[in-house]
């Protein structure tokens, strides 16, 4: 089945201990994108991969990382979470960046 | 950059009525609209898109609407039912993707 998957679900965890929110895609899509949504603010975009190796920041990239070493995982990293950060976050993929597919979605809280 | 604004933030209609969720953009130059919907805990599901040279586009009871000059475009859905309740977003591309708000759609039995 082609999906887009994000590990952990759902997440708890205090400022300042880093963590990482994956994203796997199984549809060879070149491109892959970090989003975060909160209330009243629609999705917005963290970062994005073009290909492998490629990464720019999107809207909101303060507080974030990613990597793209292989073109099906585009991990997010946040090294020192902190309370504003506390979102849903979504993982998206497509072959040509406009028509793209989301995953699941990850709830982050930081305390 | 392109700025995306939807209307309304709610919408409560009974089943069976018409729904009709609006979005301007700022852009002229965006050329690909999709609209998304969000059932509770899951990822945006694309429903359906458009492109710039379309006016309109049907998928049996959604259909989308656009127009160019007044950089505007409308999701349509007709027949509603209880399943159709959710949240939906409208977005834009130009460069990048740029999303409305979200509209949350309930149907009432």
């Amino acid at each position: 089945e082609a999906q887009v998957t994000q590990n952990p679900r759902y997440l708890i965890t205090v400022t300042g201990k880093k963590l990482t929110v994956t994203c796997s895609q199984n549809m060879n899509h070149e491109y892959m994108s970090w989003y975060r949504q909160d209330p009243g603010l629609g999705l917005r975009q963290i970062y994005y991969s073009m290909n492998v190796e490629v990464t720019d920041k999107g809207d909101v990239p303060e507080g974030y990382k990613v990597s793209r070493k292989e073109k099906r995982n585009f991990p997010l990293i946040l090294e020192s979470p902190s309370p504003n950060q506390t979102s849903l976050y979504f993982c998206a993929s497509s072959f040509s960046a406009d028509t793209q597919y989301f995953g699941p979605g990850t709830r982050l809280t930081v305390l | 950059g392109e700025n995306v604004e939807q209307h309304p933030s709610t919408l409560s209609v009974q089943e069976g009525d018409s729904a009709v969720i609006k979005c301007t953009y700022s852009d002229s130059a965006s050329n690909y609209f999709p609209w998304y919907k969000q059932e509770l805990g899951k990822g945006p599901q694309l429903i359906i898109d458009i492109r710039s040279n379309v006016g309109e586009k049907k998928d049996q009871r959604i259909a989308v609407t656009l127009n160019k000059t007044a950089k505007h475009f409308s999701l349509h859905i007709t027949e509603t039912q209880p399943e159709d309740s959710a949240v939906y977003f409208c977005a834009a591309w130009e460069a990048d993707m740029r999303f409305g708000a979200g509209t949350r759609l309930t149907v009432k039995p």
